[in-house]
């Protein structure tokens, strides 16, 4: 299996813009994790997903923020608009109720908004 | 709640020395154990993990680490360290529902 894919693995954008990250989980998995990880916060999370549906969103710091799961193996992450406080990487993550809840993650997609 | 403290945010080490890296969880029912590595510029990596059984559990490289449901800990050691160790390293706590809480890591810091 290649992994969890990240795309774009580096992003800079300009203040106001709209930003979108994708992920593509491993074949098989039924829990998405899209976290967010800067010197200042650490590693947060910001929302997951089983089976496609939503479970918990609360990390997500504010109506900026969207994710999506169309389908088991495409996710996500928009931000519009972009502000300079949204720099961070950002990791997607999976897993399977089978597995003990080991999560895989993805490369990270480095985001820079000026 | 669960929380995860990672009890230092940087450990610097000589090199072949050996390494102890401090976690404690809160949690009042069954969970699941992680340690995670993160080498620069990659994302995290799984390092080894305590579902159930044998207390003590070990990575292919070298680490260890010890559940110790008593004290709520699960604290990761290595004999001897190299300098390819050098990386920040995460604990984390999972129960049923696939979601993982993490400390906020350590920095750890081999020198030769």
């Amino acid at each position: 299996d290649a992994g969890v894919i990240q795309s774009p693995r580096h992003e800079v954008t300009e203040m106001g813009q709209e930003v979108t990250l994708r992920c593509k989980p491993i074949s098989g998995h039924d829990y998405l994790f899209w976290y967010r990880q800067t010197m200042m916060r650490g590693l947060e999370l910001l929302i997951y997903f089983n089976n496609n549906v939503p479970i918990d969103d609360s990390g997500m710091p504010e109506d900026r923020f969207s994710a999506k799961m169309p389908n088991a193996s495409f996710s996500t992450l928009k931000i519009q608009p972009s502000e300079p406080r949204d720099s961070a990487v950002y990791f997607c993550a999976s897993t399977s109720s089978g597995s003990g809840y080991e999560q895989y993650f993805g490369p990270g997609t480095r985001l820079t908004v000026t | 709640a669960q929380s995860v403290t990672q009890l230092d945010s940087q450990v610097p080490v000589f090199e072949e020395a050996p390494v102890e890296l401090r976690c404690n969880y809160s949690s009042s029912v069954s969970v699941y154990l992680f340690w995670y590595v993160q080498y620069p510029n990659q994302g995290l990596q799984l390092l080894l993990k305590y579902l159930s059984g044998s207390t003590l559990v070990e990575s292919i490289n070298g680490f260890e680490a010890e559940f110790n449901k008593s004290q709520t800990s699960f604290h990761l050691r290595k004999p001897s360290v190299h300098i390819s160790d050098t990386a920040e390293y995460f604990c984390a706590v999972s129960r049923e529902g696939g979601k993982l809480i993490f400390g906020q890591g350590t920095e750890l810091s081999v020198k030769p």
